[in-house]
């Protein structure tokens, strides 16, 4: 079946810096991909909706100089939380969705971020 | 705008009894209904889903889900439960584009 994957699984920053996450669809193209936040025993919340090769369009709520996400290839998609605080402490986790077909949709198994 | 409302937080069920969790949704148009499970710490295994068809859908783990457009729900059920059952499920709703809105979610605990 078709894989998604996030890099790394797990990362540790302190306050002030930037950090990067990875979604990558191993084994299909995806035009479009779906970045989603969960805070602690809530459920996931949509962050932005990202399609190759343009900018991402970004819930309401969502600050997006903040949050930067690029779509480069049709394989990779990547969220850059910038200056981040504590309390963008979260569990992001990203969609991937095939060329094509609302059933094509594959979830990566997340990325625990933790801000000290 | 689409909503999904998981009625019930936490569920307790014993070993080998039914489970029945619930979900109901808000949406215009012919909605796009999935069950996923979600282990501590993990990603999201999808359960089942329903676009058109059959109301009653089969998934896996011994999972079904039946579709009632006019109770606007789309209640999961698994006659057995096993320990390994233990987890957070959530109920979701897609839109053609593929923008999902989860419920809130149910935490089921198994008990011997």
């Amino acid at each position: 079946g078709a894989v998604v994957s996030q890099h790394p699984s797990w990362v540790i920053c302190k306050s002030g810096t930037s950090v990067k996450i990875e979604c990558r669809s191993l084994d299909f193209q995806a035009t479009t991909m779906f970045w989603y936040r969960q805070f602690p025993k809530q459920s996931l919340m949509l962050m932005a909706t990202s399609n190759e090769g343009s900018k991402a369009t970004y819930e309401q709520g969502v600050e997006k100089d903040k949050f930067l996400i690029n779509h480069a290839s049709l394989t990779l998609s990547t969220l850059t939380v910038t200056s981040a605080h504590p309390e963008d402490s979260s569990f992001y986790i990203c969609s991937a969705r095939r060329t094509s077909g609302l059933d094509t949709q594959y979830f990566g198994p997340g990325t625990r971020l933790t801000v000290l | 705008a689409q909503s999904v409302t998981q009625p019930d937080i936490h569920i307790t069920v014993s070993e080998g009894a039914s489970l029945e969790l619930r979900c109901n949704y808000s949406y215009g148009a012919t909605p796009y209904l999935f069950w996923y499970v979600q282990s501590p710490g993990q990603g999201l295994q999808l359960l089942l889903k329903y676009f058109s068809g059959d109301t009653l859908v089969q998934g896996i783990k011994g999972f079904e889900a039946e579709f009632k457009r006019s109770q606007s729900s789309f209640n999961l059920r698994k006659p057995s439960v096993h320990w390994s059952d233990a987890a957070e499920y959530f109920c979701a709703v897609a839109d053609s584009w593929g923008k999902f809105q989860f419920g809130a979610g149910t935490q089921v605990v198994v008990t011997p």
